[in-house]
């Protein structure tokens, strides 16, 4: 079946400090890939999305390229904030329509 | 306004108690979706649904039951609530298999 695995967290960093978390995806055909954030208290939000080998999606300064040889879909951004604070999760969609969560990664950045 | 809502939003209940959590989306989809959250485990899917006529078992539906009253509207029940159960539920939209999720804000529910 299909699977996500991401970095376990939690991920301390410090203002301004370069944030990257792994992603690698294991899934039957060709999946929609996806990065969530979810803030103390909220649900998840979309970050970014790439739906096919080579797309790079990006948002508020991450980015994240899908790879298929690797398959994976790692999560970076240059100069973290404290704002950026929250739970990341990696996800993919296959064309069954069913979505397949990693377990979330906490980051935590400190002024 | 939010595009999902769930209701309630917060909620503590006995063992053995009937609870029934909604979920009301104002996007249009067809597709909506029940996760429950809990800490290290990420979201697990509970129950899923396609259209009105459409309902599907996710990995971990047993204890949980659901209805799809409307397009805009999807509820979760629990006929006989567990401490286990104790989780944060999502709701969640989308408009096909290759675009993004839309999540509602979430219900704490705690067992006692």
């Amino acid at each position: 079946g299909n699977s996500v695995t991401q970095m376990e967290g939690p991920v301390t960093l410090s203002e301004e400090a370069f944030l990257t978390i792994n992603c690698t995806y294991t899934a039957t055909g060709y999946p929609s890939l996806f990065w969530y954030v979810q803030y103390p208290g909220e649900g998840l939000q979309l970050l970014l999305k790439a739906t096919k080998a080579d797309d790079k999606g990006s948002n508020k300064g991450f980015e994240a390229t899908y790879r298929k040889e690797t398959t994976s879909f790692h999560l970076e951004k240059g100069s973290v904030q404290v704002s950026d604070s929250a739970v990341y999760f990696c996800a993919l969609s296959t064309s069954g329509g069913k979505f397949q969560f990693g377990a979330g990664t906490q980051v935590v950045v400190t002024p | 306004d939010a595009d999902v809502t769930q209701t309630p939003r917060n909620r503590i209940t006995k063992t053995g108690k009937r609870i029934m959590l909604e979920c009301s989306q104002t996007k249009g989809h067809d597709r909506m979706y029940w996760y429950r959250q809990d800490p290290g485990l990420g979201l697990r899917l509970i129950y899923y649904s396609f259209d009105v006529k459409d309902i599907n078992k996710g990995e971990i539906s047993d204890g949980y039951s659901v209805s799809r009253q409307a397009q805009a509207k999807f509820s979760l029940s629990l006929e006989s609530a567990i401490p286990n159960q104790t989780a944060l539920y999502f709701c969640a939209t989308s408009g096909d298999s290759y675009n993004e999720q839309f999540f509602g804000p979430g219900t704490r529910l705690t067992v006692l």
